[in-house]
């Protein structure tokens, strides 16, 4: 089974500028979880999304945001770069029981750049 | 406000001894945890996890243990191989809803030295 494939693995961005990134989860798992991870912050929940809502959200500014698709497939999108953005993006996927009887599965991550 | 807490950056062992990992939780209604290992370019992977009921979880290499009152858990690795030199992150979430969030620490890098 293909594990969570995140596209792309790396991204360079000046100030200003808007990112869309991509995340395939396992198939089968309906439930797609966005973090961001910076040296000394470890990972900072984004949003997850379940069924094409977003079922919960952690503190970041609306700049960043995302979506699912009816395929589950998810994309996060963050506006008006700042260089503080500079981090590595994870995506992680799961089944609908959530993460009890289903640990996250997480891809290898786009790290972005901002300039 | 940091609610899983790891206070150790960075943990150093020699090849064949105990690696202890060390994690607190500030939030009392965290009760599943959970052990995420992560290499350089390389997504967490799944480790091992216990539940509040228990007070400790076995899987082969890697024990994990709880104490409630104390709100700590700790990751054992015995014996210690080069290969499990990584980052560990710790994790929580209160299992009873099944969708929250979790919440990691922010990591301790482990190095085996041979």
């Amino acid at each position: 089974k293909a594990g969570v494939t995140q596209t792309p693995r790396y991204l360079i961005k000046t100030r200003g500028q808007q990112v869309t990134l991509s995340c395939s989860p396992i198939s089968g798992h309906r439930s797609v979880s966005w973090y961001q991870q910076t040296p000394g912050q470890g990972l900072q929940f984004l949003f997850e999304y379940f069924s094409e809502t977003q079922r919960n959200k952690g503190n970041f500014p609306g700049r960043f945001s995302g979506r699912q698709f009816s395929n589950s497939r998810s994309e996060m999108n963050v506006s008006t770069l700042e260089l503080g953005d500079s981090a590595l993006y994870l995506c992680a996927s799961s089944l609908p029981t959530g993460t009890v009887n289903s640990p996250l599965h997480f891809g290898n991550g786009t790290r972005l750049t901002v300039t | 406000d940091q609610q899983v807490k790891q206070n150790s950056p960075s943990l150093s062992v020699q090849e064949g001894r105990i690696s202890i990992l060390n994690c607190d939780y500030t939030n009392s209604m965290f009760d599943y945890f959970l052990w995420y290992k992560k290499y350089p370019a390389e997504g967490p992977t799944f480790l091992i996890s216990i539940s509040s009921i228990k007070d400790k979880n076995e899987d082969g290499r890697f024990t994990v243990f709880l104490n409630k009152s104390a709100k700590h858990l700790s990751l054992h690795i015995v014996p210690s191989q080069p290969g499990d030199s990584a980052v560990y992150f710790c994790a929580a979430f209160p299992g009873g809803s099944g969708n929250t969030p979790l919440v990691f620490g922010k990591g301790t890098r482990l190095s085996v030295i041979a």
